[in-house]
């Protein structure tokens, strides 16, 4: 099965620090995503990799910034940590080629609180 | 625009089958999914329908696909009390190669 692991399950920053979110896949998957997920909002989507060192800029990229530097690892990160960012981060990643049917998966996600 | 609807709220009792509906605006989108969310976890694939089918069924699960009305349903059998959740419709188009999600419909099941 696939497995997609986030560092952390509880986060809790102060206002202007740097937080650093990791998500590790397991199964050479080629697409990694982050979503940030609020009540009422649904998933939105902040940034996207379609390969190693390549990002692009999804729905909500404010404030965020990404790094994949090894095909496994995609890093989230906050320059400055503010309270509108305190929400449930999900990491998810899927496969390419017409057998993989898309599928995203997704890790259990992070919860992070800027105070 | 884009913008995938689902009904808020869903009480049923155990034993009862479940009906949770969702509308999609995409007509090119190739895949639609439902996902399971408990609570302070991720999201997990429940089940999946390619564009060109009309209905899926995986055990208790039963996906209905309706393109003409860009409607999508999963019924859930006999509903147990594990099956309280958020569920997640979403599609994905491969023409923009996008995910768009619902805004999720939660499910509690009384005893």
């Amino acid at each position: 099965d696939v497995k997609v692991t986030q560092s952390s399950r509880y986060l809790v920053k102060r206002t202007g620090e740097k937080v650093f979110l990791e998500c590790v896949q397991d199964m050479d998957h080629e697409n990694m995503f982050w979503y940030r997920q609020d009540p009422g909002l649904g998933l939105r989507l902040i940034y996207f990799s379609y390969d190693v060192k390549m990002k692009e800029k999804g729905d909500i990229p404010e404030g965020y910034s990404v790094s994949r530097e090894k095909k496994e690892r995609f890093s989230l990160i906050l320059e400055s940590a503010s309270t509108n960012q305190t929400s449930m981060y999900l990491c998810a990643s899927s496969d390419q080629g017409v057998a993989a049917d898309e599928k995203l998966f997704f890790g259990s996600g992070t919860q992070l609180s800027v105070l | 625009g884009e913008d995938v609807e689902q009904s808020l709220f869903l009480s049923v009792r155990e034993g009862d089958s479940s009906v949770i509906n969702c509308t999609y605006t995409d007509s090119s989108s190739t895949y639609l999914y439902w996902y399971k969310q408990e609570p302070g976890a991720g999201l997990q694939l429940l089940t999946y329908i390619f564009s060109n089918m009309d209905m899926k069924q995986d055990q208790r699960l039963t996906v209905l696909l309706n393109k003409k009305d860009k409607h999508l349903s999963l019924r859930i059998a006999d509903t147990q009390t594990g099956d309280s959740a958020i569920y997640f419709c979403a599609e994905f188009s491969s023409g923009t190669y996008k995910y768009i999600f619902g805004t999720g419909t939660r499910l509690k099941v009384l005893a």
